[in-house]
């Protein structure tokens, strides 16, 4: 069975630092690695990872893939208190059709 | 504007009673899900239809069926509600490379009393 772990669960900073977010993850056959951001709503598609190494960036932003160890880290920057959100982490194997195994996310709450 | 559009927003069911959630997308993708996610969890998937036509289980179907009805449409439908199934409801889709990961809809906060 598919698993992703995030960590920390939740997290608390003040405008300008950075933070770094966890994900680990056990999959078969893996495909790809994605993350999301959820405000209120539904999550909004921030990075697909595929290989190993390759950073992955937007602006703040940036996500970097360690298919060996099995882990990935979203950084962000700069922090700004619209970055307050849940972070969630989701794998892709690739016999799966599309299906994603999502972690329970992490609670980033930036203070101004 | 293109995207995934889900009804209702809001729903309260007594025990026992059923509702159908609507969901369509208008981006031309094969593939459509259904999550729920509950208070401090992530997302769980309910079921899932990798194309027109087919549909399959995710991990947590029990108490739920679901009726691809066109490429554009896949509904869900709880038949018996039990307040176990109290959450929000997100249906996404993705398209065949899956690159972009999935579109999701806003979501149908549904409680059961």
């Amino acid at each position: 069975e598919d698993k992703v772990v995030q960590s920390p669960l939740s997290l608390v900073v003040h405008e300008g630092d950075t933070v770094t977010l966890n994900c680990s993850y056990e999959v078969t056959n893996f495909r790809s690695l994605l993350w999301y951001k959820q405000e209120k709503k539904a999550p909004t598609f921030l990075f697909m990872l595929t290989s190993s190494g390759i950073e992955k960036k937007s602006g703040r932003l940036s996500s970097i893939l360690d298919k060996k160890e099995l882990f990935s880290i979203l950084n962000i920057t700069a922090t700004q208190t619209g970055d307050s959100a849940i972070y969630l982490c989701a794998v892709e194997a690739r016999s799966n059709a599309g299906k994603s195994t999502f972690g329970d996310g992490t609670t980033l709450t930036v203070k101004p | 504007n293109a995207g995934v559009t889900q009804t209702p927003k809001f729903q309260v069911l007594k025990t026992g009673q059923s509702m159908t959630l609507q969901c369509a997308q208008d981006m031309n993708h094969n593939s459509m899900y259904w999550y729920r996610q509950d208070p401090g969890m992530g997302l769980r998937l309910i079921y899932y239809s990798a194309s027109e036509g087919t549909t399959d289980k995710g991990e947590v179907p029990n108490g739920y069926n679901v009726s691809r009805l066109n490429k554009r449409e896949f509904s869900l439908r709880l038949e018996s509600a039990a307040p176990s199934q109290t959450s929000v409801y997100f249906c996404a889709s993705s398209g065949a490379t899956g690159r972009y990961g999935y579109t999701f809809g806003s979501g149908t906060r549904l409680t059961v009393v």
